[in-house]
């Protein structure tokens, strides 16, 4: 399979405290995103690295890429009750087109 | 705001019935895409379309069936709906850019969903 792996599965921490979700592929790409996806919803779009690429920010979120260990991270800062959801990542192969979704992390902050 | 929208949020039909699942976008993307979810198993490619008529099989096409008759829209079509058919359905729109020479996307446009069940 080219799904990528996210780790942990499931997440619970206080609000305030720091999150961070690992994702690992299998070949060689030519982007990685992340995706929320509230209970029940639809994903929404958070970011996303290329392969040349090494770090990215927006807000609260940042996101690392390790191409030669084939991983990446996301840490959410600062997390409040309203970042609970599943969080997603979903690799572009290069030479691909279509993207392929990781099994995802749960995360739960608490209040 | 941009949006991807899905017709029904909730959906219960009967084994053997045709099922149409409609999907609409206002971002004049090129790319439209039909996933299914379900637990354990995260998200599956059931096919996906990159121009008007034209429709692409994904990993688990068999049972459906899809239309893009125009840009804005793409139905996914359950052609004798089966239990195994009961999921949570996902519409999803890109646009496509080359990078690194080859053809990829900036990432998806999920619409909200169709949870449908099959009795």
């Amino acid at each position: 399979s080219q799904q990528g792996e996210e780790d942990p599965q499931a997440l619970s921490i206080q609000e305030g405290e720091n999150a961070t979700m690992n994702c690992s592929y299998k070949t060689s790409i030519n982007n990685l995103q992340w995706y929320r996806q509230n209970s029940g919803r639809g994903l929404v779009h958070l970011i996303l690295i290329r392969s040349n690429e090494r770090e990215k920010h927006s807000g609260r979120l940042r996101v690392t890429l390790d191409t030669s260990k084939k991983s990446s991270s996301l840490l959410i800062t600062a997390s409040r009750a309203a970042d609970t959801a599943s969080y997603f990542c979903a690799t572009v192969y290069t030479g691909g087109f279509k993207t392929i979704f990781g099994a995802g992390t749960r995360l739960f902050v608490k209040a | 705001d941009v949006k991807v929208t899905q017709s029904s949020r909730y959906l219960v039909k009967r084994t053997g019935e045709k099922v149409f699942l409609e999907c609409v976008q206002d971002m004049d993307h090129e790319n439209m895409f039909w996933y299914r979810q379900d637990p354990g198993l995260g998200l599956r490619l059931i096919y996906f379309s990159y121009d008007v008529k034209m429709k692409e099989k994904g990993d688990i096409p068999e049972g459906y069936s899809v239309s893009r008759e125009k840009k804005e829209r793409f139905s996914l079509i359950l052609e004798s709906a089966s239990t195994n058919q009961t999921s949570m359905y996902l519409c999803a729109s890109s646009l496509s850019f080359f990078g690194q020479s080859v053809l990829t996307n900036y990432g998806y446009t999920f619409g909200s969903g169709t949870r449908l069940t099959v009795v």
